[in-house]
């Protein structure tokens, strides 16, 4: 079955460092994508980054990248010199080809930047 | 700009009540997600639509129904309110094909139930 899961429930981190949001998946079919999102206090949910599971490639976009690691089935994400607007709640979130294509999420990160 | 519009930011019904949430997207998208969003849970789908009048069950589908009669609007419905379902529900919807397009969000319904 479907799963993700991010097994920090919450990091600090201190302005201008790097950061690494975990996430691991359990899929069992061979085609499939991986999404990062990013849920301010202001509730809205903003898209991050993308990985396919046949990229070649780790996504990259600006600031964030993600650290695919498909034998572990891991997709980390990770942050570059976190700014103080980084503080938010981050999903992990995957989508099967099979099917219907449902999305499913992770229990999420509360990530906080400490000036 | 492309929309997901969910018709309450805020609700509060009774206990026993028969509650709709509503949610259009304009995006004429064939999927279309239910979740609740509950701290230290994440968020976990309840149902699921891949196009119109199909529903699927997601992983958390007690005490919940769907209905899908036309493609841009998808509903949820609380048959009968318990207190144990006061969260925050968030609508979402992406294209029918394509593994790599990222899932709109409506703004999420807060809803209480006392």
């Amino acid at each position: 079955a479907q799963k993700i899961t991010q097994t920090q429930p919450g990091m600090f981190v201190q302005e201008k460092e790097a950061v690494t949001l975990d996430c691991t998946y359990d899929t069992s079919d061979p085609s499939y994508g991986l999404f990062w999102y990013k849920q301010p206090s202001s509730g809205e949910m903003i898209f991050l980054i993308y990985q396919g599971s046949y990229d070649q490639q780790n996504a990259t976009e600006g600031r964030y990248s993600l650290n695919f690691q498909k034998a572990r089935k891991s997709a980390n994400l990770v942050i570059s010199a976190s700014q103080l607007g980084d503080s938010a709640m981050y999903f992990c979130a995957m989508r099967e080809t099979q099917g219907a294509q449902k999305l499913v999420f992770g229990q999420g990160t509360r990530l906080t930047i400490n000036p | 700009d492309v929309k997901v519009t969910q018709s309450s930011r805020y609700l509060v019904k009774r206990t026993g009540e028969k509650v709709f949430l509503e949610c259009v997207q304009d995006m004429d998208h064939e999927n279309m997600f239910w979740y609740r969003q509950d701290p230290g849970l994440g968020l976990r789908l309840i149902y699921f639509s891949y196009d119109v009048k199909m529903k699927e069950k997601g992983d958390i589908p007690e005490g919940y129904s769907v209905s899908r009669e036309k493609k841009e609007r998808f509903s949820l419905i609380l048959e009968s309110a318990s207190t144990n379902q006061t969260s925050m529900y968030l609508c979402a919807s992406t294209p029918g094909t394509g593994v790599n397009t990222e899932a709109f969000f409506g703004q999420g319904t807060r809803l209480t139930v006392v």
